[in-house]
């Protein structure tokens, strides 16, 4: 079945560091990957997508490219703020009837400190 | 508008009780979804419903467990008998239109503690 692997955390940074954080995957047919966040207390919030090979998605200063060739949508940040700190989950959903499963990764517990 | 709202956001219940996790989607949304996280694993589909129908539990464990989304009032989703293993979060997802997974709203998520 379909599978998401993501970078262990936690990760710790300090402020106005680079971010990389690892997404493969094992999907059938063409899946679209997401990047979802979740803040302290509150609910997992799609923070980009890309639906097709070589796409990037992009938002608030992150970035993703879906590459095909690799299975991978690692996310990146040229200069993270204190702010940032969250949990980061990296998810996919199939082509077919049921594209509204969507498939996380474990998580990744991101600490910016200033 | 307030988002989607879950309670109680924390609750333990004994081995062999009841436990019923409350979901009220964003207003104006008919479609719930819910998700579990176990330990050390990434979150999981668990069911699909609209007002009064249950769309695709595929992801729902056989015996045990039951969802509804009545007319009126919030999702609820029912753990009979709870065991150990139910321990996890369980989150629920809300959208207006079927099928469009990036309009699903997450809410904050159920901690369940089985002792």
């Amino acid at each position: 079945g379909d599978s998401v692997t993501q970078m262990e955390g936690p990760v710790t940074l300090s402020e106005e560091a680079f971010l990389t954080i690892n997404c493969t995957y094992t999907a059938t047919g063409y899946p679209s990957l997401f990047w979802y966040v979740q803040y302290p207390g509150e609910g997992l919030q799609l923070l980009l997508k890309a639906t097709k090979a070589d796409d990037k998605g992009s938002n608030k200063g992150f970035e993703a490219t879906y590459r095909k060739e690799t299975t991978s949508f690692h996310l990146e940040k040229g200069s993270v703020q204190v702010s940032d700190s969250a949990v980061y989950f990296c998810a996919l959903t199939n082509s077919g009837g049921s594209n509204y499963k969507l498939t996380f990764g474990k998580g990744t517990l991101l600490t910016v400190n200033p | 508008n307030a988002g989607v709202m879950q309670n109680p956001r924390h609750l333990v219940r004994r081995r062999g009780q009841e436990a019923r996790l409350r979901c009220s989607p964003m207003k104006g949304h008919s479609h719930v979804y819910w998700y579990r996280q176990l330990p050390e694993e990434g979150l999981k589909f668990m069911v699909y419903l609209q007002k009064e129908n249950i769309i695709d539990e595929s992801g729902m464990p056989k015996e045990r467990f039951s969802a509804e989304f009545p007319k009126e009032g919030p999702s609820i989703l029912r753990i009979q008998q709870v065991v150990r293993g139910d321990s996890a979060a369980y989150f629920c997802a809300s959208s207006p239109i079927q099928g469009e997974q990036e309009t699903q709203y997450f809410g904050p998520g159920t901690r369940l503690l089985v002792l």
